[in-house]
């Protein structure tokens, strides 16, 4: 079975700096793998994923992340941190028909 | 836009009622998922469709929680009779088979069982 280890449930950083969120997943074939996010009282919503096409993939409100084979990661990033970016992300890999998630971090933003 | 809704946004309700929550998936869309997401447990898979057909439920406590597709732009879940344990953030989700998989998710009901 797929999974993916979120590491830290909470992460902080100050307004402008750089947000590196780290997944690490378990999977013996290239598998998909999504970063959503949740903003409060809010759905999950896609903010990226990656099919194979490209180890960088670019997503929405500037996010990025990178497939790394060697290490299994697929960490999130984004070079400046805003106020607006305070929310839960999670990270995710397929399985069938089906998406197994990770615990979610949180990310605070201090200003 | 297209987008997953659901109804009700909120429902409170007394220990014992029944309860029943409704999603409609975007148009086009041919799988359904239900999850759970509290606050211990985190986002849990209750149950999901694929052409209307349920594959696996098996998230699900059986005894008192039920999942259908009456056509292909309703979902329904129900709680009957609810506990105060179920409280929670309800949420759908609808996708495509094949390919990478993503899903689309609904703003969620909360529920409160008193």
């Amino acid at each position: 079975a797929q999974s993916v280890t979120q590491l830290g449930s909470h992460v902080s950083v100050s307004e402008g700096a750089l947000v590196l969120l780290r997944c690490n997943y378990s999977s013996s074939v290239p598998p998909y793998l999504f970063w959503y996010v949740q903003y409060p009282n809010q759905g999950l919503q896609l903010l990226l994923k990656y099919t194979s096409a490209a180890t960088l993939v670019k997503g929405i409100n500037g996010f990025e992340a990178e497939f790394k084979k060697s290490e299994t990661s697929f960490h999130l990033t984004k070079p400046s941190a805003h106020m607006s970016d305070a929310a839960e992300y999670f990270c995710a890999v397929s399985e069938d028909d089906k998406i197994i998630f990770g615990k979610g971090t949180r990310l605070h933003i201090l200003p | 836009d297209a987008r997953v809704t659901q109804t009700p946004r909120h429902k409170v309700t007394e220990m014992g009622q029944e309860v029943t929550m409704r999603c409609q998936p975007i148009l086009g869309h041919n799988t359904v998922f239900w999850y759970r997401q509290t606050m211990m447990q985190g986002l849990e898979l209750l149950a999901y469709f694929r052409n209307r057909a349920p594959l696996d439920d098996s998230g699900m406590p059986k005894d008192r929680f039920s999942a259908e597709m009456p056509d292909a732009t309703l979902a329904t879940l129900k709680i009957q009779p609810s506990e105060p344990r179920d409280s929670a953030v309800y949420f759908c989700a609808s996708g495509l088979d094949g390919g990478p998989g993503e899903q689309y998710f609904g703003p969620g009901t909360r529920l409160t069982v008193t």
